[in-house]
């Protein structure tokens, strides 16, 4: 089953915590984002990365962090620095013609 | 910079009838117009988009979109909708230049409700 995984669903932070979501692709894509969803509002860009050891700023990437190790695996870490990570985190990777395919999220909560 | 705007919050329509989801969109060079869909706490499904060729776009699940190069829009469309199709929509445009180049900038979502 082709695709795109994040984990967890649903992720607890406590005050002063970094936690870091996963996003695992399968399709091939060299191109993977990550967007933060808040209610009413469109999807924001955080970080992105056209290929393998190379990834750029979004247009909020303040408080959070990335690595692109494996072509397959995009990890957000949301870092103590970011003062309202409540949101919904969507991982995306691009394919042919410039379509984006996303997982299925994870809702982050701060305890 | 480029932009994208729904201009509907929610859409209501009954099921059977015609449905228009509004979209109107700002970027510099050509555009590249997607259209997706989501479902509570579910990822977004991407419908269809629009890069050349024909202003009318076939998608997914009925749905049609019509690119207006005049008046930079690109509204959603399904002859007869149905009560499944109630959902969040987005619409958004490929960033051409500047931070996120060859990223999606989207709109603000537009809920649709289809009453049985």
């Amino acid at each position: 089953d082709g695709g795109i995984t994040q984990s967890p669903k649903y992720l607890f932070r406590k005050e002063g915590q970094n936690v870091t979501l996963s996003c695992e692709q399968n399709l091939n894509h060299d191109a993977m984002y990550w967007y933060r969803q808040d209610p009413g509002q469109g999807l924001r860009l955080i970080y992105y990365s056209q290929i393998v050891n190379d990834f750029q700023k979004g247009d909020i990437a303040e408080g959070y962090s990335v690595s692109r190790e494996k072509k397959e695996s995009f990890p957000l870490t949301v870092t103590s620095a970011q003062k309202n990570p409540t949101a919904f985190y969507l991982c995306a990777s691009k394919g042919g013609q410039e379509t984006q395919y996303f997982g299925p999220g994870t809702r982050l909560l701060v305890l | 910079a480029q932009s994208v705007a729904q201009p509907e919050d929610q859409v209501n329509v009954a099921e059977g009838n015609p449905l228009t989801v509004k979209c109107t969109y700002s970027v510099s060079g050509n555009p590249y117009l997607f259209w997706y869909v989501q479902y509570p706490n579910r990822g977004l499904q991407f419908l269809l988009k629009y890069i050349t060729g024909d202003n009318l776009v076939k998608g997914s699940y009925g749905f049609e979109a019509e690119f207006n190069k005049s008046q930079t829009s690109f509204h959603l469309k399904k002859p007869s909708a149905l009560v499944s199709d109630s959902a969040l929509y987005f619409c958004a445009v490929r960033r051409n230049e500047g931070t996120g180049r060859r990223a999606l900038t989207f709109g603000s979502g537009t809920r649709l409700q289809v009453q049985p």
